[in-house]
């Protein structure tokens, strides 16, 4: 069974960081792309950042360039979002959620999220 | 930037046909997911690649795309499909998810 667990979520004060976590079992994490989508409290999803299962390219959301990183272990099957310059508009339930491949392709889907991780920014 | 449009909202009746639709600019040359959200929930994967049904997806759950528009159909509507729908379509290797609609069973 596939199983995706975010974690590293809390409360931050605004400019602050915030290291978000997602530890995957029941599939080979090493050959799927894994991304990060995020909602904001009553409203729709939107998506954060890509990256490849290599772990060499990476594809962010305008709104996040220079702030967040993604990366990733395949030793630990856990995918990182390192968040900076928080701000009230980055508070959110961040989803992890697995790709049907090893990256984008034509055809690429979601399959399978995570239950989420809430950030709270606030001071 | 690339944007997909969504009704906020649809309702149908029990046992009827709900169609939510997707609009983005030559949609249709673009592959489209479809998720369900139920309140207090992740989202879960309804349809794939336009058409496509995941393992485990009721076959009422069935889509279409061409041109501008992706519909989402469900037959034979039941209360449990009360949720948030959004579809979503991959631009520049990004993605990019409508705003949603929420279907109300009524």
């Amino acid at each position: 069974e596939v199983q995706l667990v975010e974690s590293g979520g809390g409360l931050v004060p605004p400019g602050g960081s915030l290291r978000l976590s997602c530890a995957a079992s029941g599939f080979t994490f090493s050959i799927y792309g894994m991304h990060w989508v995020r909602q904001a409290p009553g409203k729709g999803l939107e998506y954060v950042s890509s990256i490849t299962s290599d772990g060499d390219t990476a594809h962010y959301a305008n709104y996040v360039w220079g702030r967040f990183t993604i990366s990733r272990d395949n030793s630990r099957n856990t995918v990182y979002l390192q968040m900076g310059s928080l701000g009230p508009e980055d508070m959110a339930v961040y989803y992890c959620a697995k790709g049907s491949s090893g990256s984008y392709s034509l055809g690429y889907y979601l399959d399978y999220w995570g239950q989420g991780t809430l950030v709270t920014v606030s001071s | 930037s690339y944007e997909l449009t969504q009704p906020p909202s649809v309702s149908v009746s029990p046992g009827q046909t709900a169609s939510i639709t997707c609009s983005g600019d030559k949609l249709g040359n673009k592959y489209t997911c479809w998720y369900q959200q139920k309140p207090g929930q992740s989202p879960v994967l309804v349809i794939y690649q336009d058409t496509k049904r995941p393992s485990g997806i009721p076959e009422r759950f069935s889509g279409s795309n061409s041109g501008n528009t992706a519909t989402l159909t469900i037959s034979g509507t039941q209360a449990m499909d009360e949720a948030d729908y959004y579809c979503q379509a991959w631009d520049s290797s990004t993605a990019v998810f409508g705003g949603g609609t929420k279907l109300t069973v009524l």
